[in-house]
């Protein structure tokens, strides 16, 4: 059971706009801390796409954004592409353990 | 270009050890906290330590506090996980991982390794 809930499945067709859904509680997401996202493509390590609630690294296009609410946040992908397929992993920091960093459970993002 | 090279996975009985180490390069690494991750086979991705850049701070998840230590040798560029007491609950993809951000409690894992299999057998 993760400290932060994501759907286990997404899907869409390419050049549509899906949102993938990540909600904690007062402890985490609530508190204020940072929401990042994380995309890991099959058999590979995972790669951060957005960190700061809002923020892209360099490289990760546009059509990645996420915004953060209350105790959820949650990333959008617009104009699907195939490549996008992938899970998607949100994290942030929870002030029940000291350090303690928490996932979400991950969600698979399929193109139709 | 900012690499992590992970080693020191492999096969052990329950209860044995295992020393992961990561060698880093392609950034200052003093003064950069790191972190370990795993992954269970299909499951999703556990945070399991942090260090911080100087080494003072370490931090652990619950599942593995009291069994494993992670520790930096600056001059080395290297953080090691040593791993204690395993169980088979244990097997996962360890990942090394660096963090970035001005404030500790939100710091981003912004660069990867690309993993280090432990198997734990029953």
């Amino acid at each position: 059971q993760s400290v932060l809930t994501q759907p286990p499945s997404v899907s869409g067709v390419p050049g549509q706009r899906v949102t993938i859904s990540c909600t904690g509680s007062s402890s985490n997401i609530g508190a204020g801390y940072d929401v990042h996202w994380y995309q890991q493509l099959p058999g590979t390590a995972p790669k951060l796409l957005i960190y700061g609630d809002n923020n892209r690294p360099s490289g990760v296009p546009d059509r990645f954004s996420a915004s953060k609410s209350d105790t959820s946040a949650s990333l959008a992908i617009s104009g699907l592409q195939a490549d996008d397929e992938a899970d998607y992993y949100c994290q942030s920091y929870d002030s029940s353990l000291s350090g303690s960093r928490v996932f979400g459970g991950g969600t698979k993002l399929t193109v139709l | 270009e900012v690499q992590l090279l992970e080693s020191g996975g492999g096969l052990v009985q329950s209860g044995g050890s295992l020393r992961l180490s990561c060698a880093a390069s392609g950034f200052p690494f003093v003064g950069w906290a790191m972190g370990w991750v795993r992954q269970a086979p299909g499951k999703g991705l556990e945070w399991v330590s942090t260090i911080s850049g100087s080494g003072s701070g370490t931090y652990y998840a619950g599942a593995v506090k009291g069994r494993f230590t992670i520790s930096r040798d600056n001059s080395k560029k290297t953080v090691h996980l040593q791993l204690n007491s395993l169980r088979p609950e244990d097997t996962a993809v360890y990942f090394c991982a660096k963090f970035k951000g001005l404030r500790f409690e939100n710091y981003a894992f912004d660069f990867w390794g690309q993993g280090t299999l432990v198997t734990v057998s029953s």
